[in-house]
């Protein structure tokens, strides 16, 4: 899978809006983007995924770039319990010969203060 | 619905010895594998499985062997318990259709002495 690059941490306000960035410049085009994030003493938990369209959910939005070299999770209204570490994941769909293989880099910490 | 269940959730280990981490989800998903968790990085996938009868290594597969007789359950073993396998390991489960998301069950943590 492609390589992804974040941030290693942000800070917000609880009640604002967070960008979490995720630049992917050597993506191909069979590439979806996953984002996940794992609050302190859990397992990962999926938020979003897309491919070149916006996508929105009931935790997120996903802003993907026309070029689809980058992309914006977007939290937005940030509370206390969306603190934790935000992963941006790239997975081939067309990959099936590595299962479920997901490769995690080093995320971004997001802090929330209230 | 309970979706993935790890067992134990914490041990100790001393070195040399063995054990067994267990993982069970009632989601009927195909797709099952293992990730470790070091302190301060991302997940690292030792071994998954696309279906029962059917199991493949990952990134960092050493000194650990898997089965999987059910769709249900996908248990990790570890031989020979080493100070440097002192991680969090989480068991993770997907449907067989290669966009789904994975489902993770809480970890367990493990420390070799």
């Amino acid at each position: 899978d492609a390589k992804t690059t974040q941030p290693n941490s942000m800070e917000s306000n609880e009640e604002e809006p967070v960008h979490l960035p995720c630049n992917h410049s050597t993506i191909s085009g069979t590439d979806y983007i996953h984002w996940y994030r794992q609050l302190p003493s859990q397992g990962p938990e999926y938020v979003i995924h897309g491919l070149t369209s916006n996508v929105n959910n009931r935790m997120a939005s996903l802003a993907i770039a026309e070029d689809r070299k980058s992309s914006t999770l977007i939290l937005h209204r940030a509370t206390l319990r969306d603190a934790a570490v935000y992963y941006c994941i790239l997975r081939d769909v067309l990959v099936e010969n590595a299962g479920n293989m997901l490769t995690f880099g080093g995320g971004t910490r997001l802090m929330v203060k209230p | 619905n309970a979706g993935v269940t790890q067992t134990p959730k914490f041990q100790v280990l001393k070195t040399g010895q063995s054990m067994t981490l267990q993982c069970a989800q009632d989601m009927n998903h195909e797709y099952m594998s293992w990730y470790r968790q070091d302190p301060g990085m991302g997940l690292r996938l030792i071994h998954y499985s696309v279906g029962a009868g059917i199991t493949d290594q990952g990134e960092v597969p050493n000194g650990y062997n898997v089965s999987r007789s059910t769709t249900e359950d996908f248990p990790l073993r570890l031989l020979s318990a080493a100070p440097s396998q002192t991680s969090v390991y989480f068991c993770a489960t997907r449907d067989s259709y290669s966009n789904q998301p994975q489902h993770f069950g809480d970890g367990t943590r493990l420390s070799i002495l």
